[in-house]
């Protein structure tokens, strides 16, 4: 149980166009998601928290209109790279977790990689 | 930020306990002590968490000081597959997790 997925499981892109990757919980109710970002070599950065319906909480120094969340369902938020850059490039991954629940479970991660 | 200090990297023999030792000394009496650990190119796995007591299922065991202050993972007959990075996260059940640089562990054949 408790299992999240992501697609795509890595993505080259063009500079300038948008990047949209997918989050599932499989087998439980997301009602809060988190997605993270990670540089090689360093550690998850947090970017994120989406509870289902509302609107994504970002952390600081992290660009909303750059970086668009939507979580609509209670297994499925999106994260949408807009305008993508070469800075961009990096490991993307997601955690979810079910109201009642003590701990977040992760997903497998998605590559981005902009030219 | 994070909230804890773990040494950067820890070597361990295979077959032997591994223990990883985490520092949280401004942990709040709310917030619990998670463990994940993260292996080449993968998302974080899950490995055990708890908040006063000491906790062990079938990956590891954790064992919380009295003050809370501190606790230390145990891996108790490391294999190769157990080579990663280990997290230790403190946080409030439901509230975000703020990663530290954790541990990496080598397990030697």
């Amino acid at each position: 149980g408790a299992v999240v997925s992501q697609h795509p499981s890595w993505v080259i892109c063009k500079s300038g166009t948008s990047v949209k990757i997918e989050c599932r919980s499989l087998d439980f109710q997301a009602t809060t998601m988190f997605w993270y970002r990670q540089f090689p070599k360093q550690s998850l950065m947090l970017m994120a928290t989406s509870n289902e319906g509302s609107k994504a909480t970002y952390e600081q120094g992290v660009e909303k209109d750059k970086f668009l969340i939507n979580h609509a369902s209670l297994t499925l938020s999106t994260l949408t790279v807009t305008s993508a850059h070469p800075e961009d490039s990096s490991f993307y991954i997601c955690s979810a977790k079910e109201q009642g629940w003590e701990t977040q479970y992760f997903g497998p991660g998605t590559r981005l990689l902009v030219l | 930020d994070a909230k804890t200090t773990q040494p950067t990297s820890m070597d361990c023999a295979e077959g032997r306990a591994a223990n990883l030792p985490c520092n949280h000394s401004t942990i709040s009496g709310n917030e619990y002590v998670y463990w994940y650990r993260q292996i080449h190119s993968q998302g974080p796995q899950y490995i055990i968490h708890g908040l006063k007591n000491n906790e062990t299922n079938e990956m590891a065991s954790l064992i919380i000081t009295e003050d809370r202050k501190s606790s230390t993972l145990i891996l108790p007959h490391a294999t190769l597959r157990d080579t990663a990075v280990y997290y230790c996260i403190v946080s409030t059940t439901g509230n975000q997790f703020y990663f530290g640089t954790g541990t990496s562990l080598t397990v030697i054949p």
